[in-house]
């Protein structure tokens, strides 16, 4: 089925460690972002991409690195995990003909991280 | 002050009562407005588009009021599996696609 597709689903990471979450979607979708969601604080955008090779900082970008070398795929990077990092993260795709169409975003399905 | 603000809840409600949820936002150059649904541990999915004529989708209806930054969601006979949260959404005038979600509100529909 089309989509966007994240990996890993769930991960534990000790304090300090790093790691890659990888976002993919196969609607040809020019933008991308990275969303975290912490409970009563709704989903707050960490860092976005408006096409290939091109990213830009959302609302909480600190800790967080970000890549998009091909079109279908977006990376996010946390090179030294905090505990303040737990959270659940979710990738989302769209398309200037989407949002005029009205359909908003496709989201992935997200990563549950707990940083210990 | 958030750019868009809604009341938590939770929503309790019996089945086939009719609910509403409001939304504020504080851009006036927001241009785009959503609802969302998301279930507990899922992903959020569009629900419905908020148009400034109001739109209606069987049992589910949207507002929009410009003038007062306001946007409203009506579910008549509720069901048991509207039971979710429900994220008001905008969008800023921009060429980036970026939408700001409310922290939603959770209803919770019982037998």
């Amino acid at each position: 089925n089309a989509g966007v597709t994240q990996t890993p689903k769930f991960r534990v990471l000790k304090t300090g460690q790093s790691m890659t979450l990888l976002c993919a979607q196969d609607m040809n979708h020019e933008y991308m972002y990275w969303y975290r969601q912490d409970p009563g604080m709704g989903l707050r955008l960490i860092h976005y991409s408006v096409g290939e090779g091109t990213t830009a900082k959302g609302e909480v970008p600190d800790g967080y690195n970000v890549s998009r070398l091909k079109k279908q795929n977006f990376l996010l990077g946390l090179e030294s995990a905090a505990p303040s990092q737990t959270s659940v993260y979710f990738c989302a795709s769209s398309s200037p003909r989407t949002r005029q169409a009205g359909y908003g975003y496709t989201f992935g399905s997200g990563t549950r991280l707990t940083v210990v | 002050r958030k750019e868009v603000e809604q009341d938590p809840g939770p929503f309790n409600v019996p089945e086939g009562a009719t609910v509403a949820f409001n939304c504020t936002y504080s851009n006036s150059a927001s241009q785009s407005f959503f609802w969302y649904r998301q279930d507990c541990r899922k992903e959020p999915k569009l629900l419905m588009s908020v148009y400034s004529s109001g739109n209606e989708d069987g049992r589910f209806t949207a507002q929009l009021n410009r003038a007062s930054q306001y946007i409203s969601l009506l579910i008549r006979d509720s069901k048991l599996s509207d039971s979710a949260t429900y994220l008001c959404v905008v969008n800023i005038r921009s060429n980036t696609g970026k939408l700001i979600f409310g922290q939603g509100t959770t209803l919770q529909v019982k037998p």
